[in-house]
């Protein structure tokens, strides 16, 4: 069965640098959610979307944008990197919750 | 406000024993769903189990079993004659309902229980 998928899977950048991380949810799951999983954390609620348009937004920084596309993948795009923004960044994708929600392997950023 | 807590930050048990997982939440909604993921060092999460609010039958899976106490606002995870492979960390979370028009809503975890097997 088709599951979600995350790229890359690793990514390392320097500080102050942009990163986009992109996600690919299940055919037609609906909903496309991110989260942020800081060392040692659980994982962090940042945005999602809903048919193509934003439906909840979490602790996202406004150096942090996201969008949906017309083919339903999404993108995180990540602008003036911090040391702090090292974490392991999940996507997940949802039918309504019908099924519960899955998650991708995610994306390990290292800021260095 | 959705709240999940695990007060148990780390369990370390002897493998084959039995262990019990702790989860209390907190929703005003009266339909939500609620979830164990297992993160395995690899980092994946991996789903376990999902269970509605109106649904309070127990639930076991092979080894695995499920309490979920409404009263208690409880959904405690046991793991049975416990193996080292059950190594991982492991996430209670809790969603309210779906939205109309805005689909699922957000997954809300507990601070995640480290649970360590030794041979």
């Amino acid at each position: 069965a088709a599951g979600v998928i995350q790229s890359p899977r690793h990514l390392i950048k320097e500080k102050r640098e942009t990163a986009t991380l992109k996600c690919y949810p299940i055919p037609r799951h609906d909903t496309v959610y991110w989260y942020q999983q800081g060392p040692g954390q659980d994982p962090q609620f940042l945005i999602s979307f809903y048919e193509k348009m934003q439906s909840d937004k979490g602790s996202i920084p406004d150096r942090f944008s996201a969008q949906q596309f017309s083919d339903y993948h999404s993108e995180l795009n990540m602008s003036s990197l911090e040391l702090g923004d090292s974490a392991l960044y999940f996507c997940a994708s949802s039918l309504e919750g019908l099924d519960g929600y899955t998650f991708g392997s995610g994306t390990r950023l290292t800021v260095v | 406000a959705q709240k999940v807590t695990q007060a148990q930050t780390e369990i370390s048990v002897v493998e084959k024993e039995d262990v019990t997982l702790d989860c209390v939440y907190e929703t005003r909604d009266t339909t939500y769903y609620l979830f164990w993921y297992k993160q395995p060092p690899s980092g994946e999460l991996v789903f376990l189990i999902r269970r509605n609010s109106f649904d309070e039958q127990n639930e076991i899976s092979g080894r695995y079993s499920w309490n979920f106490q409404k009263s208690t606002s409880s959904f405690n995870f046991t793991i049975t004659a416990s193996q080292v492979v059950d190594s991982a960390v492991y996430f209670c979370a809790l969603s309210e309902a779906a939205l109309k028009r805005q689909g699922a809503q957000k997954l809300v975890f507990g601070q995640g229980t480290r649970l360590t097997i030794n041979p």
